[in-house]
């Protein structure tokens, strides 16, 4: 069973706000839940992480209901440069899986 | 502060013979990953290090892979007789991993791998 689970892809223009959705059943007490997004020829970037409810940084906003089964990244008003593939990843003290999902291909049009 | 660094950043081998990746992680950060990313592919996990043991090798895609970890800091991947299907992004990432807040994986720029 994949760990998690996420779109393959998205499309969205300029200015809208984009929610990409992951799937995490197996999620741990003790997990935590990571965002990462990667342009092409570059690694990973950290977006955000959190445990529940919602968090909100500079950049993205992460929504997490009560069960912590999903989660779902929140952009605001994207521009073409948020075209990227964003992973989430299920992180923890005792978690040593480091598997990245397959990530969802974001495309931002003008 | 420095960042993740990573050498060589591009390695072009001819099949059959050995290559060495080195990764230098942050000062300080314990925790250690490997991961390959082929051409418009997903990450994909290798190894992990928590100081200088490696809990999870199950990534390894073969015996003719392994890593190594000395003193906390310097991470070594060799891969043994090269194939053609080895040639990819080879990342490293380093973390804190000391708390909650310390899950966040910093990433390095990748070594290039080619396999004629």
């Amino acid at each position: 069973l994949a760990k998690t689970t996420q779109p393959v892809s998205m499309d969205s223009y300029e200015g809208q706000e984009v929610n990409i959705t992951c799937s995490h059943n197996n999620i741990a007490t003790n997990d935590y839940i990571t965002w990462y997004q990667q342009f092409p020829s570059q690694g990973p970037r950290f977006i955000i992480q959190g445990y529940k409810t919602k968090v909100t940084n500079e950049v993205a906003s992460l929504f997490i209901p009560a069960d912590r089964k999903s989660s779902t990244l929140s952009l605001p008003r994207v521009s073409l440069s948020d075209t990227a593939v964003y992973y989430c990843l299920v992180v923890g003290y005792n978690n040593n899986d480091m598997r990245f999902g397959a990530g969802t291909r974001l495309t931002v049009k003008p | 502060g420095a960042g993740v660094s990573q050498s060589p950043s591009n390695k072009v081998t001819e099949k059959g013979k050995d290559v060495e990746l080195r990764c230098d992680p942050i000062s300080g950060h314990t925790a250690l990953y490997w991961y390959r990313q082929s051409l418009g592919q997903g990450l994909e996990f290798l190894i992990y290090f928590q100081g200088n043991s490696a809990p999870d090798k199950s990534g390894l895609p073969s015996d003719r892979f392994s890593a190594e970890r000395t003193g906390g800091s310097v991470s070594t991947l060799t891969i043994q007789r090269t194939q053609q299907e080895d040639s990819a992004v080879y990342l490293c990432a380093s973390s804190l991993r000391t708390g909650p807040s310390s899950y966040e994986q910093y990433f390095g720029p990748g070594t290039r791998l080619t396999v004629t």
